[in-house]
This record gives structure tokens, C-alpha cells and sequence, in this order.
């Protein structure tokens, strides 16, 4: 079956990038995921990267895919305090599938 | 022993389908409701049920429907979802209006 690995905890200083990595199996996998979520709170979708695309860039936050090695990492620039949280990498075979496999998730801590 | 639960916890779906989202409570409250949290984190009410009654209707479009088959259960059925619809969906109970309430854990409802 489907399995999505990620590290479960990553601390980064205050203003430097962190890098969140995620593996998968599933080869049909068409789109990938990142979610966040904060303390207390329900998981937010971040962004997705269709799996025809290597690179997805939205302000602070870059995506990588590399299909070939079923590799996904989500790079946030100048990190803040407030990107502490906990970061679900997931993946899907069909558009709008709400079947989704997510990973363990990354927790993100930032030290001042 | 968990007081207020939602399934499911996240819902990643494509517009036009129509979805359900589940509530239950082992509270004993008379009183249930569906809150939306939007992407600015603000929390609003749409549903109060009393009592399996309906007793709060928001401003909500006709296509989200509760269904309150008992007191301890309300759920939430969506039709023709919209992105407009992506955000929170937290369920909550409380022993009356104004009393205290209690919140389940949100569903992550994204539609793409």
C-alpha cells in the first residue's frame, strides 16, 4: 500500500530556511500536499504541486518534487516564530481525492 | 474519553461533489452546533440544534445542510461544494445556549 515517510522533527534558528523532506511510495501518486498545523488548531492546507510540475514557488515557501525518486520537500525561507507547527506531507492518485495518504508529519520548532 | 468527535479530520474533495462531515458527542448536552473557521482564523456559527431542533440558521447557503438524527449526533452535509467552502469545520456541544462550550477537533475541509 501507499507510504508517505517524513522526519518527525526538525529545529531551525529564526531567519534561516528549513527544509521539510518527504518520501513516498505510491508511483501513481498525482498530486502532493503539505499541510500545517498549528497547536490546538486543524490542519491547513500550505500548497500542492501536481506531479507534472519539479518546482512550485509561493512567498516564502518553495516545493520540490523529484518524481524519479519520489521526493517532495517543502523549503520555507527566513524562518519566523510563527512557523512552528507541525507539517503533513500527503499525497493523492485522482484530483480532489479525498482519500489521502499523509505522512507522520514534521514537527517544527524555532529557536530564537 | 473524547468529548466532542469529527470525522472525518481532513477532506480534500473537488468542487461540484458533495461531502459529509460527521459529530458526535458523549456529553449529554442538549445543544450542538457547527462552527466555520475561515482563512483569516475567525470563528463563526452556522447551525445550532437543540434538542435535534433547529434553533440558529446563519446566513448559510441552502446547499450545507445539518441533520441531527438524535441529540448526541449532528452532521453536515455539503452539496455542489465550492472553493469558498475550503476552511475549518468544527463541531461543538454545550449543556444549553450560553453555556460553555466544547469543541471537537475540526475538520480540514479543502476543496480544490
Amino acid at each position: 500500500g501507499e507510504d508517505v515517510e517524513q522526519s518527525l522533527f526538525l529545529s531551525v534558528r529564526e531567519g534561516d530556511s528549513s527544509v521539510i523532506n518527504c518520501t513516498y511510495t505510491d508511483s501513481s501518486s498525482t498530486y502532493l500536499y503539505w499541510y500545517k498545523q498549528e497547536p490546538g488548531a486543524g490542519l491547513q492546507l500550505l500548497t500542492y504541486i501536481f506531479s507534472n510540475m519539479d518546482m512550485k514557488q509561493d512567498q516564502r515557501l518553495t516545493v520540490l518534487l523529484n518524481k524519479k525518486d519520489k521526493h517532495l520537500s517543502l523549503r520555507i525561507a527566513d524562518t519566523q516564530t510563527g512557523d512552528s507547527a507541525i507539517y503533513f506531507c500527503a499525497e493523492g492518485d485522482n484530483f480532489g481525492n479525498e482519500k489521502l495518504t499523509f505522512g507522520t508529519g514534521t514537527r517544527l520548532t524555532i529557536i530564537p | 474519553d473524547t468529548a466532542v468527535s469529527q470525522t472525518p479530520k481532513y477532506l480534500v474533495t473537488q468542487m461540484g461533489n458533495d461531502k459529509s462531515i460527521k459529530c458526535e458527542q458523549n456529553l449529554g448536552h442538549d445543544t450542538m452546533y457547527w462552527y466555520k473557521q475561515d482563512s483569516k482564523k475567525f470563528l463563526k456559527i452556522m447551525f445550532s440544534y437543540n434538542n435535534k431542533e433547529l434553533i440558529i440558521n446563519e446566513t448559510v447557503p441552502n446547499r450545507f445542510s445539518p441533520k441531527s438524527p438524535d441529540k448526541a449526533h449532528l452532521n453536515l452535509h455539503i452539496n455542489s461544494l465550492e472553493l469558498g467552502d475550503s476552511a475549518v469545520y468544527f463541531c461543538a456541544s454545550s449543556q444549553g445556549t450560553g453555556s460553555e462550550l466544547f469543541f471537537g477537533s475540526g475538520t480540514q475541509l479543502s476543496v480544490l
